[in-house]
């Protein structure tokens, strides 16, 4: 168990709706990164996030935002929702804002239908 | 933008043997060069890293190796055991102030035969 906790673990909707992933770092981890892995598309970066303050970004859609609060959990939401959306999801954290000592969680499986 | 190209995307040894997994990067500056290792319904897991300055690095059975001039790193596993089955992914970081572009290599899934 990496101390990292991603809400739900798997997750079905239908094309054009919107979902919330939610992501409890480590406790005491300040930087939380959230990851796309899908089979065309491999294991992607999408976002990071610093004590509450966006530090990165990558490979993540305009339909995609995120924003991490005060009490350092995540939030990764996802909206007009499309087939090709459907992927592991997968946040990990750090105590600093380097990528360097990551734990991820177990992902949430997200199938668009 | 970088790219990064990981060979062999699938790799079978038997118990004990030696695997080498190795990946290509394209952005000269990229500084930060971690391995995870996934298994199977698990998030990737850290295995080891190695930065820029760096040539070698090993951990017990496990040893990565980085040729900056060629752009390549490698990550050797000795002794091969049936848990070290799994998918490996290398990644080239660059971290440059607050700035962190990540790029991962496409995996390559190991099978430790016993």
């Amino acid at each position: 168990d990496s101390g990292v906790t991603q809400t739900p673990k798997h997750l079905i909707t239908a094309t054009g709706q919107r979902v919330t992933l939610r992501c409890s770092p480590r406790s005491g981890d300040l930087s939380v990164y959230w990851y796309q892995q899908s089979l065309d598309q491999g294991l992607q970066f999408l976002i990071q996030y610093y004590n509450g303050e966006e530090r990165a970004k990558g490979n993540i859609l305009e339909r995609f935002s995120a924003q991490q609060f005060p009490d350092l959990h995540s939030e990764l939401n996802l909206s007009s929702l499309e087939l090709g959306d459907s992927a592991l999801y997968f946040c990990a954290s750090s105590i600093r804002g380097q990528n360097t000592e990551a734990f991820f969680g177990q992902g949430t499986r997200l199938t668009v239908v | 933008g970088e790219n990064v190209e990981q060979h062999p995307s699938t790799l079978s040894v038997q118990e004990g043997d030696s695997a080498v997994i190795k990946c290509t990067y394209s952005d000269s500056a990229s500084n930060y060069f971690p391995w995870y290792k996934q298994e199977l319904g698990k998030g990737p897991q850290l295995i080891i890293d190695i930065r820029s300055n760096v040539g070698e690095k090993k951990d017990q059975r496990i040893a990565v190796t980085l040729n900056k001039t060629a752009k390549h790193f490698s990550l050797h596993i000795t002794e091969t055991q049936p848990e070290d089955s799994a998918v490996y992914f290398c990644a080239a970081i660059l971290n440059s102030g607050g700035y962190q572009k990540v790029t991962f290599g496409t995996g390559t899934k190991l099978q430790v035969i016993p």
